[in-house]
């Protein structure tokens, strides 16, 4: 079954940080660029973050450049997101999603479910 | 930065009607633009890429135009099921979003 997974989703204090992870299956993981997409509450779509199919290129959006950083494993098949400094900007729903072709300028053709991040005192 | 902005931002139509969501890209994209339906709770899904081209799938009542600047939606004959959030993305530069466009059937 093709499909991505989230988690590591839940509710941090203002300052801390916190490490969503993305489990690909049912389809060769390491030939395509994945993406982070955020939704606040009751909000539209904010892309966060991507990462090329080796891993060798990551880009951010201006809200969390310097505090995020995208990796992944692809011999288990995993994105990851380190979330630091986080604050109550950065409450979403989090979903990663793949690039349709291995480069960048590529619609997301497959979404996860989201994992959802709290950031509250 | 490049911004997209959808019209309406909220739309009421019945059955049968003809609808019509309209973006506009703040600077050229050329054609990397694509359209997302999303339901209550679910994850987005892609409708439209490459401003026209139909995912695998998606019901032939859904098409897309456009180029450059402005790009259209268009539902031939809204269905039930069509209830949701559209939103446009571009792919040219940084995977901007529009703000959505809520539609309700009457």
């Amino acid at each position: 079954q093709v499909q991505l997974v989230e988690s590591g989703g839940g509710v941090v204090q203002p300052g801390r940080s916190l490490r969503l992870s993305c489990a690909a299956s049912g389809f060769t993981f390491n030939i395509y660029a994945i993406h982070w997409v955020r939704q606040a509450p009751g909000r539209g779509l904010q892309w966060v973050s991507v990462i090329s199919y080796d891993g060798m290129n990551k880009y951010y959006a201006d809200s969390v450049k310097g505090r995020f950083t995208v990796s992944r494993d692809n011999s288990k098949n995993t994105l990851y997101l380190q979330m630091n400094s986080l604050t109550a900007e950065d409450t979403a729903l989090y979903y990663c999603a793949r690039s349709y072709s291995g480069g960048y300028s590529s619609w997301f053709d497959l979404w996860g479910q989201g994992t959802l991040v709290t950031v509250s005192s | 930065d490049l911004q997209m902005t959808q019209s309406p931002s909220t739309l009421s139509a019945s059955v049968g009607d003809r609808v019509t969501i309209t973006c506009r890209a703040s600077q050229s994209i050329s054609r990397w633009l694509a359209w997302y339906q999303q339901k209550p709770g679910k994850a987005p899904k892609v409708l439209i890429y490459k401003a026209s081209s139909l995912d695998s799938g998606v019901p032939s009542r859904f098409s897309g135009s456009g180029s450059g600047t402005e790009f259209t939606l268009t539902i031939s004959s809204l269905q039930p099921d069509d209830f949701g959030t559209y939103y446009c993305q571009e792919y040219n530069s940084y995977y901007t979003f529009g703000q959505g466009t809520k539609l309700e059937i009457k």
